[in-house]
C-alpha cells in the first residue's frame, strides 16, 4: 500500500534559519506529491505540489523536488519567519487508476519559529 | 474568490444528539471529501462523492453519513455523537477526472465538541 513518512517534530528554529523537513514515500503507482500547511485552528492549505519526477514545487519561499530515485519530497526554506509556525503535512495521491485520488498523509511536523 | 466554505466553524453538541455539518464550494468541482482530524494527527478520510456517486471508506463508522444534494453542497451527519467523535472535520474538493494534477482544496474546518 501507499505510505508517507515525514520527520518527527516538533522542530524549533530561530527566525532566518534554514528549514528542512524530510519526507519519503512508498507508492504502488506513480504518485503526485504535495505539501500542505495547517496554521493553528485552521484547515489545510496547499503549499506546493509536484506531479512527476524532478519537478520542483515552490511557493512563498518554500521548495520541494520530486526525487523518484530516493522516493523523497523534502521541504526546504532558506530563511524562516515567525509566521511560518504551523504544522506541515506531506501527502501523496495515487494516480495508478480510477478517477478519484485518495490522499495519503504523513503524520505532520510541527514547526515553531522564534523571533 | 472561489473557495470551500464550512459552517459552522465551531459546533457544540450533546452526547447522542444528532448533528449536521455543512460544506459548500464555488469551485464547481466534481469531487467532495470529508475528513476527520483529531488533535495532533493527520486527517483521516471518511468518505467522498464523485458527482452523486458515494464512496465510503471501509473503516468509517456507520454513525457517520453524508448527503450531497447538488454540486455545490455536501453535508456530514453524525447520528449519535460520542465523546470520541470530538474532532476537527475538514471538507475538501477536487476537480477529479483522472489527471495527475488533480489537487484537493480544503475548507477551514468545523471543530466539533461533544459534551
Amino acid at each position: 500500500g501507499n505510505s508517507v513518512t515525514q520527520m518527527e517534530g516538533p522542530v524549533t528554529l530561530s527566525e532566518e534559519a534554514f528549514l528542512t523537513i524530510n519526507c519519503t514515500y512508498t507508492a504502488t503507482g506513480y504518485p503526485s506529491l504535495f505539501w500542505y500547511v495547517q496554521y493553528p485552528g485552521e484547515g489545510l492549505q496547499l503549499l506546493l505540489k509536484a506531479t512527476k519526477a524532478d519537478d520542483k514545487g515552490s511557493n512563498k519561499g518554500f521548495e520541494a523536488t520530486y526525487r523518484k530515485e530516493t522516493t523523497s519530497f523534502h521541504l526546504e526554506k532558506g530563511s524562516v519567519q515567525v509566521s511560518d509556525s504551523a504544522v506541515y503535512f506531506c501527502a501523496l495521491s495515487d494516480n495508478s487508476g480510477g478517477s478519484n485520488y485518495k490522499l495519503t498523509f504523513g503524520k505532520g511536523t510541527l514547526l515553531t519559529v522564534n523571533p | 474568490d472561489a473557495m470551500v466554505i464550512q459552517n459552522p466553524r465551531y459546533q457544540v453538541t450533546q452526547f447522542g444528539k444528532p448533528v449536521t455539518l455543512s460544506c459548500s464550494q464555488t469551485l464547481n468541482h466534481n469531487v467532495m471529501y470529508w475528513y476527520q482530524q483529531k488533535s495532533s494527527q493527520a486527517p483521516k478520510l471518511l468518505f467522498h462523492y464523485y458527482d452523486k456517486d458515494f464512496n465510503n471508506e471501509a473503516d468509517t463508522p456507520d454513525n457517520f453519513q453524508s448527503r450531497r444534494p447538488n454540486t455545490s453542497f455536501c453535508f456530514l451527519d453524525i447520528r449519535s455523537p460520542g465523546l470520541g467523535d470530538a474532532a476537527m472535520y475538514l471538507c475538501a474538493t477536487s476537480r477529479g477526472g483522472g489527471v495527475p494534477t488533480d489537487t484537493q482544496y480544503f475548507g477551514p474546518g468545523t471543530r466539533l465538541t461533544v459534551l
